[in-house]
């Protein structure tokens, strides 16, 4: 059963690097899917953030792509995330997700998600 | 990019059918096929139920159905059960390479 688990900080100091990890079990992150960081603020709606691929193609949400950073450890079977300049605005749960090659390019796994407040 | 619009909320009595609609953009929902859905109930992951517009992955009960017009998409869930209260939401791929998320739905079983 594929399963993702997100790791990392929980708290992360403004103006700070929030930087996190999700390890891939029972699949292999360079089996031919597209992997994805998401994020849900407390009481809020679903908000993407960024996407990777082997080799290294990536795509990112506009309005974060000057913060944020995607990418991935072959050896680890890991993707990682760091946001940088952080604010009280980027806390949130984060999910890891990922996108189906069979279903469209639909999130089918998701990971259980990360709680990380940005404080001081 | 802006979020996919969403009523906040819709509610139907056990049995009844309520339809969920996300409106987007010629950008976004109304140029891509690569429209889905998910429900996640409180505290959880969401959970996808609805691919590329119309598709059930295995395992969705066929009570949850999924349809397109323009730039607007939408979730039917018929016959509905206790079960199906949670949040729903929509996600479309967009013009500029990206994905966006509607604003949410919480679905209210009475």
């Amino acid at each position: 059963q594929i399963q993702l688990q997100e790791s990392g900080p929980g708290l992360v100091n403004p103006s700070g690097t929030l930087s996190l990890t999700c390890t891939v079990y029972s699949d292999s992150i360079t089996s031919g899917h597209w992997w994805s960081w998401v994020r849900q603020p407390p009481g809020k709606g679903l908000e993407w953030i960024a996407e990777i691929y082997l080799g290294g193609n990536t795509n990112y949400n506009p309005s974060l792509k000057s913060r944020v950073s995607i990418s991935l450890d072959m050896s680890k079977n890991q993707l990682s995330l760091k946001l940088s300049s952080v604010t009280a605005a980027d806390t949130a749960v984060y999910y890891c997700a990922r996108h189906s090659v069979d279903w469209g390019y639909a999130f089918d796994i998701w990971g259980r998600g990360t709680m990380v407040a940005v404080s001081s | 990019q802006s979020a996919l619009t969403q009523p906040p909320s819709v509610s139907g009595s056990p049995g009844q059918s309520v339809t969920i609609s996300c409106t987007g953009t010629s950008s976004d929902v109304g140029s891509y096929n690569r429209v889905s859905w998910y429900q996640q109930p409180p505290g959880t992951a969401p959970k996808l139920m609805i691919y590329e517009v119309t598709y059930r992955p295995s395992g969705v009960p066929d009570r949850f159905s999924g349809s397109k017009s323009g730039n607007t998409a939408s979730l039917t869930i018929s016959g509905l059960q206790a079960e199906d209260e949670a949040d729903y939401y929509c996600s479309s791929y967009t013009s500029s390479s990206s994905y966006v998320f509607g604003t949410g739905t919480k679905v209210t079983v009475l």
